[in-house]
Protein backbone atom coordinates (compact mmCIF):
# COMPACT_ATOMS: atom_id res chain seq x y z
CA UNK A 1 0.00 0.00 0.00
CA UNK A 2 1.30 2.96 -1.05
CA UNK A 3 1.55 5.50 1.89
CA UNK A 4 3.41 8.13 3.28
CA UNK A 5 3.35 8.85 7.35
CA UNK A 6 4.61 11.67 9.20
CA UNK A 7 5.93 12.37 12.45
CA UNK A 8 7.64 15.09 14.72
CA UNK A 9 5.04 17.46 15.50
CA UNK A 10 4.56 19.14 18.85
CA UNK A 11 4.41 22.74 20.89
CA UNK A 12 7.95 24.48 20.90
CA UNK A 13 9.41 27.64 21.97
CA UNK A 14 10.14 30.59 19.69
CA UNK A 15 13.29 30.57 18.45
CA UNK A 16 13.64 26.71 18.69
CA UNK A 17 14.05 23.59 16.48
CA UNK A 18 11.84 21.08 15.48
CA UNK A 19 12.75 18.20 12.80
CA UNK A 20 9.95 16.50 10.91
CA UNK A 21 10.23 13.35 9.31
CA UNK A 22 8.12 11.37 6.38
CA UNK A 23 8.79 7.73 5.73
CA UNK A 24 7.21 6.11 2.55
CA UNK A 25 6.06 2.83 2.61
CA UNK A 26 4.98 1.09 -0.65
CA UNK A 27 7.21 2.65 -3.18
CA UNK A 28 10.63 4.39 -3.79
CA UNK A 29 10.60 8.04 -2.45
CA UNK A 30 13.95 8.84 -4.00
CA UNK A 31 12.37 8.36 -7.60
CA UNK A 32 10.22 11.05 -6.59
CA UNK A 33 10.42 14.86 -6.04
CA UNK A 34 9.06 15.09 -2.66
CA UNK A 35 7.09 18.41 -1.55
CA UNK A 36 6.53 19.44 2.15
CA UNK A 37 2.93 21.46 2.28
CA UNK A 38 1.87 23.12 5.53
CA UNK A 39 -1.74 24.54 6.86
CA UNK A 40 -2.16 27.37 9.41
CA UNK A 41 -5.31 26.65 11.39
CA UNK A 42 -8.52 27.89 9.42
CA UNK A 43 -6.32 28.55 6.19
CA UNK A 44 -5.67 27.27 3.39
CA UNK A 45 -2.49 25.33 1.98
CA UNK A 46 1.15 26.79 1.76
CA UNK A 47 3.80 25.57 -0.26
CA UNK A 48 7.11 25.27 2.01
CA UNK A 49 9.87 22.68 0.24
CA UNK A 50 10.38 20.56 -2.71
CA UNK A 51 13.60 18.03 -2.59
CA UNK A 52 13.71 16.50 -6.20
CA UNK A 53 14.55 13.24 -7.30
CA UNK A 54 18.07 14.24 -7.83
CA UNK A 55 18.18 15.31 -4.15
CA UNK A 56 20.98 18.25 -5.31
CA UNK A 57 18.02 20.56 -6.46
CA UNK A 58 16.11 21.84 -3.26
CA UNK A 59 13.75 24.97 -3.00
CA UNK A 60 12.17 26.46 -0.57
CA UNK A 61 9.46 29.03 0.13
CA UNK A 62 10.44 32.84 1.22
CA UNK A 63 8.87 32.15 3.98
CA UNK A 64 10.92 29.55 5.64
CA UNK A 65 14.32 30.18 3.55
CA UNK A 66 17.55 29.87 5.42
CA UNK A 67 15.22 28.71 8.04
CA UNK A 68 14.31 25.19 6.71
CA UNK A 69 16.09 22.53 5.44
CA UNK A 70 14.46 20.10 3.33
CA UNK A 71 16.69 16.33 2.86
CA UNK A 72 16.54 12.55 2.19
CA UNK A 73 17.77 9.45 3.67
CA UNK A 74 17.14 6.74 0.98
CA UNK A 75 18.05 4.05 3.11
CA UNK A 76 15.52 4.88 5.01
CA UNK A 77 13.06 5.92 2.81
CA UNK A 78 12.07 8.94 4.45
CA UNK A 79 12.43 12.72 3.78
CA UNK A 80 12.79 15.33 6.40
CA UNK A 81 11.86 18.78 7.40
CA UNK A 82 14.85 20.81 9.49
CA UNK A 83 12.70 23.51 11.19
CA UNK A 84 14.97 26.33 12.62
CA UNK A 85 14.15 29.26 14.29
CA UNK A 86 10.90 29.08 14.69
CA UNK A 87 8.16 31.40 15.10
CA UNK A 88 4.77 31.69 16.24
CA UNK A 89 3.55 32.08 12.03
CA UNK A 90 4.88 28.37 11.59
CA UNK A 91 2.23 27.26 13.58
CA UNK A 92 0.31 24.76 11.54
CA UNK A 93 -0.24 21.28 10.38
CA UNK A 94 2.43 20.21 8.17
CA UNK A 95 2.16 17.30 5.24
CA UNK A 96 4.47 15.43 3.20
CA UNK A 97 3.34 14.82 -0.69
CA UNK A 98 4.67 12.75 -3.55
CA UNK A 99 4.66 14.74 -6.84
CA UNK A 100 3.69 13.82 -9.95
CA UNK A 101 4.84 15.94 -12.84
CA UNK A 102 4.91 15.82 -16.47
CA UNK A 103 4.86 17.70 -19.50
CA UNK A 104 1.60 17.47 -21.68
CA UNK A 105 3.24 17.50 -25.13
CA UNK A 106 -0.10 17.66 -26.92
CA UNK A 107 -1.52 21.29 -25.10
CA UNK A 108 2.33 22.62 -24.59
CA UNK A 109 1.53 22.48 -20.84
CA UNK A 110 3.48 21.00 -17.21
CA UNK A 111 1.49 18.97 -15.27
CA UNK A 112 1.64 19.46 -11.55
CA UNK A 113 0.26 17.07 -8.94
CA UNK A 114 0.08 15.52 -5.29
CA UNK A 115 -0.75 12.26 -5.78
CA UNK A 116 -0.04 10.59 -2.20
CA UNK A 117 -0.33 12.66 0.82
CA UNK A 118 0.38 11.62 4.28
CA UNK A 119 -1.94 12.41 7.66
CA UNK A 120 -0.12 15.49 8.64
CA UNK A 121 1.70 16.49 11.86
CA UNK A 122 0.60 19.41 13.99
CA UNK A 123 3.39 22.05 14.76
CA UNK A 124 2.34 24.73 17.44
CA UNK A 125 4.95 27.29 18.03
CA UNK A 126 4.12 29.46 21.07
CA UNK A 127 5.73 30.65 24.79
CA UNK B 1 -1.51 35.81 -0.24
CA UNK B 2 -1.80 33.52 -3.19
CA UNK B 3 -0.99 33.84 -6.60
CA UNK B 4 -3.54 31.51 -7.45
CA UNK B 5 -7.51 33.17 -6.75
CA UNK B 6 -10.15 31.32 -5.87
CA UNK B 7 -13.38 32.05 -4.42
CA UNK B 8 -13.76 31.95 -0.86
CA UNK B 9 -17.48 29.76 -0.37
CA UNK B 10 -19.50 28.59 -2.93
CA UNK B 11 -22.86 26.86 -2.75
CA UNK B 12 -24.91 24.55 -4.52
CA UNK B 13 -28.43 22.51 -3.66
CA UNK B 14 -28.31 18.83 -3.67
CA UNK B 15 -28.08 16.96 -7.17
CA UNK B 16 -27.06 20.47 -8.76
CA UNK B 17 -23.91 21.27 -10.60
CA UNK B 18 -21.18 23.48 -9.33
CA UNK B 19 -18.46 25.45 -10.77
CA UNK B 20 -15.13 26.17 -8.50
CA UNK B 21 -12.82 28.33 -10.61
CA UNK B 22 -9.00 29.18 -10.15
CA UNK B 23 -7.21 31.55 -11.60
CA UNK B 24 -3.23 32.84 -12.20
CA UNK B 25 -1.29 33.77 -14.62
CA UNK B 26 0.66 30.17 -14.14
CA UNK B 27 -2.39 28.57 -15.47
CA UNK B 28 -1.10 30.00 -19.10
CA UNK B 29 1.49 27.40 -19.01
CA UNK B 30 0.55 25.03 -16.50
CA UNK B 31 -2.72 22.60 -15.55
CA UNK B 32 -4.38 23.46 -12.15
CA UNK B 33 -4.81 19.89 -9.76
CA UNK B 34 -7.69 19.90 -7.86
CA UNK B 35 -7.74 18.29 -4.26
CA UNK B 36 -10.70 17.79 -1.74
CA UNK B 37 -9.96 18.40 1.72
CA UNK B 38 -12.63 17.18 4.20
CA UNK B 39 -12.31 18.92 7.77
CA UNK B 40 -9.40 16.93 10.04
CA UNK B 41 -8.48 15.29 6.90
CA UNK B 42 -5.36 15.56 4.58
CA UNK B 43 -6.22 16.66 0.75
CA UNK B 44 -6.90 14.41 -1.78
CA UNK B 45 -6.11 14.23 -5.26
CA UNK B 46 -9.45 14.99 -7.59
CA UNK B 47 -8.19 16.21 -10.81
CA UNK B 48 -4.98 16.33 -12.40
CA UNK B 49 -4.10 17.48 -16.38
CA UNK B 50 -6.57 18.44 -18.55
CA UNK B 51 -8.95 16.45 -16.98
CA UNK B 52 -7.89 13.18 -15.52
CA UNK B 53 -9.21 11.20 -12.04
CA UNK B 54 -7.53 8.81 -9.99
CA UNK B 55 -8.54 5.72 -9.18
CA UNK B 56 -11.43 5.50 -7.29
CA UNK B 57 -12.28 9.03 -7.88
CA UNK B 58 -16.05 9.60 -8.92
CA UNK B 59 -17.08 10.92 -12.47
CA UNK B 60 -19.08 13.57 -11.58
CA UNK B 61 -15.92 15.56 -10.59
CA UNK B 62 -14.13 16.75 -14.00
CA UNK B 63 -11.90 20.00 -14.64
CA UNK B 64 -11.10 22.43 -17.41
CA UNK B 65 -9.30 25.32 -18.20
CA UNK B 66 -9.60 28.46 -20.29
CA UNK B 67 -6.55 30.82 -20.83
CA UNK B 68 -5.97 31.64 -17.48
CA UNK B 69 -8.55 30.35 -15.38
CA UNK B 70 -8.89 26.58 -14.37
CA UNK B 71 -12.57 25.24 -13.54
CA UNK B 72 -13.69 22.19 -11.23
CA UNK B 73 -16.89 21.07 -12.13
CA UNK B 74 -19.41 18.83 -9.60
CA UNK B 75 -22.16 17.54 -11.66
CA UNK B 76 -25.17 16.39 -9.40
CA UNK B 77 -23.60 17.43 -6.07
CA UNK B 78 -23.81 15.04 -2.89
CA UNK B 79 -23.86 15.51 0.54
CA UNK B 80 -20.27 14.20 0.85
CA UNK B 81 -19.01 16.67 -1.51
CA UNK B 82 -19.24 19.81 1.09
CA UNK B 83 -15.05 20.31 2.03
CA UNK B 84 -13.14 22.37 0.62
CA UNK B 85 -11.28 22.41 -2.34
CA UNK B 86 -7.99 23.43 -3.47
CA UNK B 87 -6.29 24.40 -6.58
CA UNK B 88 -2.44 24.02 -7.29
CA UNK B 89 -0.02 23.95 -10.29
CA UNK B 90 3.64 24.20 -11.50
CA UNK B 91 4.92 28.02 -11.33
CA UNK B 92 7.95 28.75 -13.08
CA UNK B 93 8.73 32.50 -12.35
CA UNK B 94 8.78 32.69 -8.39
CA UNK B 95 8.99 28.79 -6.99
CA UNK B 96 7.81 26.18 -8.42
CA UNK B 97 4.16 25.49 -6.72
CA UNK B 98 1.11 27.47 -6.20
CA UNK B 99 -1.81 27.37 -4.43
CA UNK B 100 -5.16 28.73 -4.26
CA UNK B 101 -6.50 29.99 -0.97
CA UNK B 102 -9.38 27.89 -1.37
CA UNK B 103 -12.89 27.55 -1.49
CA UNK B 104 -15.76 25.76 1.19
CA UNK B 105 -18.17 24.01 -1.16
CA UNK B 106 -21.71 23.92 0.97
CA UNK B 107 -24.04 21.37 -0.33
CA UNK B 108 -27.48 22.92 0.52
Amino acid sequence: QVQLAESGGGVVQPGRSLRLSCAASGFTLSSFGMHWVRQAPGKGLEWVAIIWSGEIDKFYADSVKDRFTISRDNSKNTVYLQMNSLRAEDTAVYYCAREMFYYDSNDHRDVEAFDIWGQGTMVTVSS
Amino acid sequence: SSELTQDPAVSVALGQTVTITCQGDSLRTSYASWYQQKSGQAPLLLIYGKNNRPSGIPDRFSGSTSGNTASLTITGAQAEDEADYHCNSRDTTIKPVVFGGGTKLTVL
